[in-house]
């Protein structure tokens, strides 16, 4: 079975630019979160989403947003870039409402110049 | 969710068993210990997660003690593969999925 994919792999974008990463999860998993990590830290949650649902939002601006598509993918948006948001971007899914486990892709990575 | 406190490094003989250990003081009487490893460049990958008893899976054993303010990771039989960040985090299972990663144990496996 695939695990949960990301697209795309890399991106560099410029400062005031908007971004839009994409997640699928796993076959049959309801829940997708998102979470940045920036070099040297541990990931940082974004957002969380359960059947097409916001469910979880941490201490991120405004300027980021997501969504969860009926196929239950995902997409997160950046707008206005900073410089600060150059980090590397995890989606997760998960199979039910008690997260035990969570299935993290392999990331997008964002720099932003 | 409770604080954690992990060592930032350890090393470890690859074929040797690696001990990780978490402090979790202030841990409630509802809250599970997960683990979870970063391999460099990719993303987390959960290991085992437990309540009060000791459990083992095919990736490792979590010993949690008694009092349940502390707790170890055990990877029996280390490689070079298990080099990576282990980060330990307690939460309520149903706190929504928002998990805490911390910095967590910069585990290096040695030949």
């Amino acid at each position: 079975d695939a695990g949960v994919t990301q697209s795309p792999t890399h991106l560099i974008k410029t400062r005031g630019q908007h971004v839009t990463l994409r997640c699928s999860p796993i076959s049959g998993h309801k829940s997708v979160s998102w979470y940045q990590q920036v070099l040297g830290q541990g990931p940082q949650f974004i957002f969380q989403y359960y059947e097409k649902e916001e469910r979880g939002r941490g201490n991120f601006p405004d300027r980021f947003s997501a969504r969860q598509f009926p196929n239950y993918s995902s997409e997160l948006n950046v707008n206005a870039l900073l410089l600060g948001d150059s980090a590397l971007y995890l989606c997760a899914s998960s199979p039910g409402q008690i997260p035990y486990e969570q299935y993290f892709g392999p990331g997008t990575r964002l720099t932003v110049t | 969710d409770a604080k954690t406190t992990q060592p930032p490094s350890m090393d470890c003989a690859e074929g040797r068993a690696a001990n990780l250990p978490c402090n979790h003081s202030t841990i409630s009487g509802n809250e599970y210990v997960y683990w979870y490893r970063q391999i460099h460049s990719q993303g987390p990958q959960y290991i085992i997660h437990g309540l009060k008893n000791n459990e083992t899976n095919e990736m490792a054993s979590l010993i949690i003690t008694e009092d349940r303010k502390s707790s170890t990771l055990i990877l029996p039989h280390a490689t070079l593969r298990d080099t990576a960040v282990y980060y330990c985090i307690v939460r309520l299972p149903n706190s929504g999925y928002a998990l805490n990663f911390g910095k967590g144990t910069s585990l290096l496996v040695t030949p």
